[in-house]
């Protein structure tokens, strides 16, 4: 089984919609977890955390669900700016350098 | 602007050259990493260089070799590479210990083994 997996797409959705991005990982002693973005030619950038309680920022919504091993990105109202590969990052200690990325999840907002 | 800027941004080379990729952060960062990225794979840890010391290896071909000179520079020595060494070289900085998972990536070297 993969460490870190998700659906790699692509999600095409009209400007507008609510897409949700999911996303489980394999080691049950992962201690945080993440929402990177990349931009296409562009490196990747923190997008938000994910807390057990589920956090909000703006349209931006993030869900953890430790028994399942599950990680949610939900994206309300899109925008063509959303266009970007989203990467679920999972880490496994209390060092940064125990990131394990997802492949990433591309999304196209189309007018 | 980026805080961690990487030179060259292209680079395309022979197997048998020798070259060179710099990484140098402006954040005042502790931790310093290489990581590859190929197209259809997830982002590959190469090194971690943490207060100047390498913590982390994971097993890359000796044709890669790190440098870290201090803090806010980083290199990767780059020999006798293979086609399939060609990727993305993204260099990342952080501030350890603070549990944030939150790395500071530059735009990446492009690089070309031909």
């Amino acid at each position: 089984r993969k460490e870190v997996e998700q659906d790699p797409g692509p999600f095409n959705v009209p400007e507008g919609a609510t897409v949700a991005f999911n996303c489980t990982y394999s080691n049950s002693a992962s201690q945080s977890f993440f929402w990177y973005r990349q931009d296409c030619r562009k490196e990747p950038k923190l997008l938000m955390s994910v807390y057990s309680s589920g956090n909000e920022d703006g349209r931006f919504t993030a869900q953890l669900n430790r028994a399942s091993q599950y990680i949610s990105l939900l994206i309300r109202d899109s925008k063509l700016s959303d266009s970007a590969t989203y990467l679920c990052v999972v880490n496994s200690g209390a060092g940064s350098y125990q990131l394990t990325f997802g492949k990433g999840t591309k999304l196209s907002v189309i007018p | 602007e980026t805080g961690v800027t990487q030179t060259p941004r292209h680079l395309v080379m022979g197997m048998t050259n020798k070259k060179s990729l710099k990484c140098e952060q402006h954040l005042g960062h502790n931790a310093m990493y290489w990581y590859k990225q190929s197209a259809k794979k997830p982002l590959e840890l190469m090194f971690v260089y943490s207060l100047e010391e390498r913590v982390e290896n994971n097993s890359v071909p000796s044709r890669f070799s790190p440098e870290c000179p201090n803090s806010s520079h980083l290199f990767l020595h780059l020999h006798t590479l293979q086609p399939e060494d060609s990727a993305l070289y993204l260099c990342a900085s952080s501030q350890e210990w603070q549990g944030t998972g939150e790395l500071f990536f530059g735009e990446g070297s492009r690089l070309t083994v031909l």
